[in-house]
């Protein structure tokens, strides 16, 4: 079955403890992508990734890491988390870049992180 | 810049009524636009794109948008309701030309009741 799958669905830590939310997808899809869900904010894009080795900062970078060592994944670091980055995680990809323009991109089912 | 303005933040509707959810955009060049559903506890899925074709698009489960670039707007309908389309309705939109991100508007959380 197609599909993008993130680890760990939930999960509760403290600030400043390193931790990393892993995403795998399984379509051999170039493109990648981290978006954070926040109340009455939409998705905002953190990084992108239009193959491997190449990465990019979204509108909201900071604070987070990614590397793209192998095509089928696309883990998402924070370093020393804080309280402000408490929220919805999604890694979504898409066939191409072009696909991912015209929309057709593929969500996992989230993430939900909690920092105190 | 493109940006995506959902006009409504919750809309209640009852079983077999018809659905309204209202999306208006800002595009410097042609647009494309779509419609995503995020039901709970869930990933978003595409439920209808427009990138220049017809302006009216069809979609899964009986929805439809249509693109009125004079009034640009993009809103989704449905005719009858149904207790399974409650669910966060997000519309976006991506300038169609070179490689542009898509933008998410806000939101819009259908409520159905029996």
């Amino acid at each position: 079955e197609a599909q993008v799958t993130q680890n760990p669905r939930y999960l509760i830590t403290v600030t400043g403890k390193k931790l990393t939310v892993t995403c795998s997808q399984n379509m051999n899809h170039e493109y990648m992508s981290w978006y954070r869900q926040d109340p009455g904010l939409g998705l905002r894009q953190i990084y992108y990734s239009m193959n491997v080795e190449v990465t990019d900062k979204g509108d909201v970078p900071e604070g987070y890491k990614v590397s793209r060592k192998e095509k089928r994944n696309f883990p998402l670091i924070l370093e020393s988390p804080s309280p402000n980055q408490t929220s919805l995680y999604f890694c979504a990809s898409s066939l191409s870049v072009g696909q991912a323009n015209t929309g057709e991109l593929f969500f996992g089912e989230g993430s939900r992180l909690t920092v105190l | 810049a493109q940006s995506v303005t959902q006009l409504d933040s919750h809309v209640s509707v009852s079983e077999g009524t018809p659905v309204l959810l209202r999306c208006n955009y800002s595009s410097s060049y042609s647009p494309s636009l779509f419609w995503y559903v995020q039901h709970p506890n869930k990933g978003l899925q595409l439920l209808l794109k427009y990138t220049s074709a017809a302006t009216l698009v069809k979609g899964i489960n009986g929805f439809e948008a249509e693109f009125k670039k004079s009034e640009t707007s993009f809103h989704l309908t449905k005719p009858s309701a149904h207790m399974s389309d409650a669910a966060e309705y997000f519309c976006v939109v991506s300038e169609r030309y070179g490689f542009q991100k898509l933008v998410f508007g806000t939101g819009t959380r259908l409520l159905v009741s029996p």
